[in-house]
């Protein structure tokens, strides 16, 4: 069984500052998939980003970046210089590669509230 | 860019009514689902449809809850008699076959559901 696990229910920094969220998973495949997230108060999902089991490179985008280590089952989520518009909640999620008929759900993580003050 | 739609955005309905929530999936996408999200907490699967049929479902979608893809474009999540403990946030899903679309699920902005 698949498991996602955020230990920080709530975050709270000053703009400027950086804020790292954790996640670690628990899955048996060898492939799957690791999601983030972002739900703002509005409460839609916002996709922002993918990254299959086989590719531990760290990513960055503008003031994101993810640090994928599989050694220790993490795929925790950085926001560097952070604005009072990334307040919201962030949600991990993992998906296990299945047969095409079974359809790949995501497992998410109980997210992690962000409160970015001015 | 195509996305996924779904209506209403917002139902109210009394304890025991049947609701019928319906999405619009990505128009070559074939993989559907239905989540769950109770206010303040996490998002839950429902289910996933495949080639007009239920591929996996969760413990939550028991025999209250039926989906269907009923002409081709709309796929439709019914709750027969609703419960209060129903009331939540319910995001429909698409995904493709291909590219971007094959591993990733694109997400409706959601229908909130309250049960008074």
């Amino acid at each position: 069984a698949q498991k996602v696990t955020q230990a920080q229910t709530e975050i709270s920094v000053v703009e400027k500052e950086d804020v790292t969220l954790d996640c670690v998973y628990e899955t048996r495949d060898t492939t799957y998939y690791l999601f983030w997230y972002k739900q703002p108060p509005s409460g839609e999902l916002v996709f922002l980003i993918r990254r299959n089991s086989f590719d531990e490179q760290n990513e960055i985008s503008g003031r994101y970046s993810w640090n994928f280590q599989k050694s220790t089952s993490s795929f925790n989520f950085t926001i560097t210089a952070s604005q009072v518009v990334d307040s919201a909640v962030y949600f991990c999620a993992l998906s296990e590669e299945r047969l095409r008929a079974a359809g790949n759900k995501l497992t998410f993580g109980g997210g992690t509230r962000v409160l970015v003050k001015p | 860019e195509p996305e996924v739609t779904q209506t209403p955005s917002h139902q109210v309905t009394q304890m025991g009514q049947e609701v019928i929530l319906r999405c619009v999936p990505i128009s070559n996408h074939l993989y559907f689902y239905w989540y769950r999200q109770i206010l303040g907490q996490k998002v839950e699967f429902l289910v996933s449809f495949y080639n007009n049929e239920i591929s996996e479902k969760s413990e939550i979608f028991d025999d209250q809850f039926s989906v269907e893809r009923p002409d081709g474009s709309n796929f439709t999540l019914k709750i027969r008699s609703t419960k209060l403990e129903d009331s939540a946030m319910y995001f429909c899903a698409s995904r493709g076959t291909s590219g971007r679309a094959e591993n990733e699920q694109f997400f409706g902005p959601g229908t909130r559901l309250t049960v008074l």
